[in-house]
């Protein structure tokens, strides 16, 4: 059964670069019938698609988010990551990775990141 | 593509019949349907419009076509009262846009 775990700092200061990395076990980064993917949520508000990457590398983003965000797949250990740079209060939300087609079939737990000076 | 759905709140008594519009800015082919409850990630409900995923009840389906969709719950059940979110796929460039939930609530 495919699991996705999310990890990285939970508390971050205004300015910085966010990392976040999606582990995944029970399938793999490698399939060619799968897009990886990360999704966040502010809080008490909608969903926010951030971007996407395929096994080879090709990645989507969000045009209001491309300009700071980096989203690679690392093979060789299953796991894919998310770089968010200059983090303000705004990004605070919950990040989630997924795997998913034109739908989102599997959702990893979550993970809450604050931003705060 | 922008997604908006209504109503943003809908207040049901268990057992009734809830039904969830999301409209579409402009003639779209594909759409899914995901519940959130407080503390978990979305579940996956519905795609390609009508098809429920694996493990879905029934009483969840999905219709509609060109702008508008719905999504009906025919008998609201106690773990029923959640969020609902739709979401499009846009082809090219690749995108992945969700409406703004509508809080299905108990009356």
């Amino acid at each position: 059964q495919l699991r996705l775990r999310e990890s990285g700092p939970r508390l971050m200061k205004p300015s910085e670069t966010l990392s976040l990395t999606c582990n995944v076990s029970g399938g793999s980064v490698s399939s060619n019938s799968d897009y990886w993917g990360w999704i966040r949520q502010p809080p008490g508000k909608g969903l926010e698609w951030i971007g996407t990457v395929y096994y080879t590398g090709t990645t989507y983003y969000n045009e209001s988010l491309k300009s700071r965000v980096t989203i690679s797949v690392d093979i060789s250990n299953n796991q894919f990551s998310l770089h968010l740079t200059s983090v303000t209060a705004g990004d605070t939300a919950f990040y989630y990775c997924a795997r998913h087609g034109v739908t989102i079939h599997y959702w990893g737990l979550g993970t809450l990141v604050t931003v705060s000076s | 593509i922008v997604l908006a759905q209504s109503p943003a709140t809908l207040s049901v008594s268990p057992g009734e019949r809830a039904t969830l519009s999301c409209r579409a800015s402009q003639s779209i082919t594909n759409l899914a349907w995901y519940q959130q409850k407080p503390g978990q990630a979305p579940r996956l409900l519905i795609y390609a419009v009508s098809t429920r995923a694996t493990g879905i009840p029934a009483r969840f389906s999905g219709s509609g076509s060109g702008t508008e969709f719905t999504l009906t719950i025919s008998s609201l059940q106690s773990e029923d009262f959640a969020l609902y979110y739709c979401q499009h796929y846009n082809n090219w460039p690749p995108t992945w846009t969700f409406g703004q939930g509508t809080k299905v609530d108990i009356k």
